[in-house]
């Protein structure tokens, strides 16, 4: 089984930065996914880490460290369309493609 | 264009009478995943589908049924839906990995059907 741990909410200025953390404890780690959820919309990717480092994609980067079971998206020049929740989903084993998801970070954004 | 689409956006239905909910795929991947959201809370897998391979979750509930009768279309069942199973359902799609390490592979999901339990 698999424990994914990130913070409930977050709350920042627009044009600021905000890194959102996720741990997660899990055998067979086969890959790291954040994605992006507006309230009543349905989940999009934002990016995936399966090796040590930053992947960087515009204003999101996400990093992993594999040996500390720990990531974190950052997101910088927020907007106000980045009010969303952010969810960390790891997937686990060599074969298959299940994800086990955290319970997300609810982010608001304010002017 | 849709991608993953699922019919309908909203469903209400009555206490102990079945349901069914739909996603259709224009993107030909051969897994098919379901899941139930339910509010702040994350999504949580109820059975996905490799090809035609049904695989369950250990902790899914009897209640909740699935069929896939082609590589484009999945049905979520709930025979007799009670007031704990008002949710988003939400159908999800992606290319299976074809080896250890290999590709993103990352899920497309359909905009989900908020089921109402009355």
């Amino acid at each position: 089984g698999q424990n994914i741990d990130q913070p409930t909410e977050m709350t920042a200025t627009e044009g600021a930065i905000v890194q959102i953390n996720c741990t997660y404890q899990t055998s067979g780690f086969n890959g790291l996914f954040w994605y992006q959820q507006h309230a009543g919309e349905a989940p999009t990717f934002l990016s995936y880490n399966v090796l040590d480092g930053l992947e960087e994609k515009g204003r999101f980067s996400s990093f992993l460290s594999r040996s500390k079971g720990y990531s974190y998206l950052l997101l910088k020049e927020l907007q106000m369309k980045d009010s969303a929740s952010y969810l960390c989903a790891v997937r686990e084993g060599a074969a298959g493609n299940k994800l086990t998801f955290g319970g997300g970070t609810r982010v608001l954004v304010k002017p | 264009d849709a991608m993953v689409i699922q019919n309908p956006r909203y469903q209400v239905t009555q206490f102990g009478k079945p349901v069914t909910l739909s996603c259709s795929q224009t993107l030909n991947h051969n897994v098919m995943y379901w899941y139930q959201q339910k509010s702040s809370q994350a999504p949580k897998l109820l059975f996905h589908y490799y090809d035609k391979d049904f695989n369950n979750e250990a902790d899914t509930p009897d209640n909740f049924q699935s069929r896939r009768p082609n590589t484009s279309f999945c049905f979520l069942d709930i025979r007799s839906p009670g007031l704990g199973d008002a949710a988003m359902y939400l159908c999800a799609t992606s290319r299976v990995r074809g080896q250890v390490g290999g590709g993103v592979y990352e899920q497309y999901f359909g905009p989900g059907t908020r089921l109402t339990v009355t």
